[in-house]
């Protein structure tokens, strides 16, 4: 069974960077798009972007200038960086399994609150 | 970049059936969308009830199915029950140089 953890600061200050890693158990990372989708407090949940196991990557063009995912196939981790973040940063942050082929798996989820 | 659109609230009677659905600015959702359905009750982590338009996983009550109907994605629940009160959402994949877009969202009330 594929399981994501996702793992990193709980609290970030304004106009910091916001880093998270997403270690993946129970399958390699390798021939699938593993994306990052976050939910602001009482929101809907938004799709940030996809980094596939070749290096890959696509964004949310609202989100494009400020965020990098990435991938170590060699840990079998995936990573979120969102720069200069501000408080409508703050949100449940989740690492997927999602695209063509992919089932659609779900991590646990992390919050993270922007704050000084 | 696309917008994903999708009933923002339905309501369903208890044993009844319901159909939610997801379009696309760009024209018709077609299987090479790769349409995802996400159920996310309050309060917990959402959870993938369908993939690639129509497949299930273990853990998907046979009471939901996914298929294409009239340009669009859709959720059929068949026989609702009151733990299916819910927001659905749908997500699709696009190709070539278009990101992918995730739905705003149906919320289900089963009443």
């Amino acid at each position: 069974q594929v399981q994501l953890q996702e793992s990193g600061p709980g609290l970030v200050k304004p106009s910091e960077t916001l880093s998270l890693t997403c270690t993946v158990s129970g399958a390699s990372i390798s021939g699938y798009y593993w994306s990052w989708i976050r939910q602001p407090p009482g929101k809907g949940l938004e799709w940030m972007g996809y980094v596939h196991y070749s290096g890959t990557t696509d964004y949310n063009p609202s989100l494009r200038s400020r965020v990098s995912i990435s991938a170590d196939t060699s840990k079998n981790q995936i990573f979120l960086k969102v720069t200069s973040v501000t408080a409508a940063d703050t949100a449940v942050y989740y690492c997927t399994r999602t695209g063509g082929g992919s089932g659609g798996y779900w991590g646990q989820g992390t919050l993270v609150t922007v704050s000084s | 970049q696309a917008v994903v659109t999708q009933e923002p609230s339905l309501t369903v009677s208890p044993g009844g059936t319901v159909t939610l659905t997801c379009g696309s600015s760009t024209g018709a959702v077609t299987s090479g969308h790769y349409p995802y359905w996400f159920q996310q009750k309050p309060g917990q982590v959402p959870r993938t009830l369908i993939y690639d338009t129509s497949n299930k996983h273990s853990w998907t009550p046979a009471r939901f199915s996914g298929s294409l109907l009239g340009g669009k994605a859709a959720l059929t629940l068949s026989g609702a029950l009151p733990e299916d009160e819910a927001d659905y959402y749908c997500f699709l994949s696009f190709g070539g140089a278009r990101p992918w877009v995730l739905g705003g969202g149906t919320k289900l009330t089963v009443l």
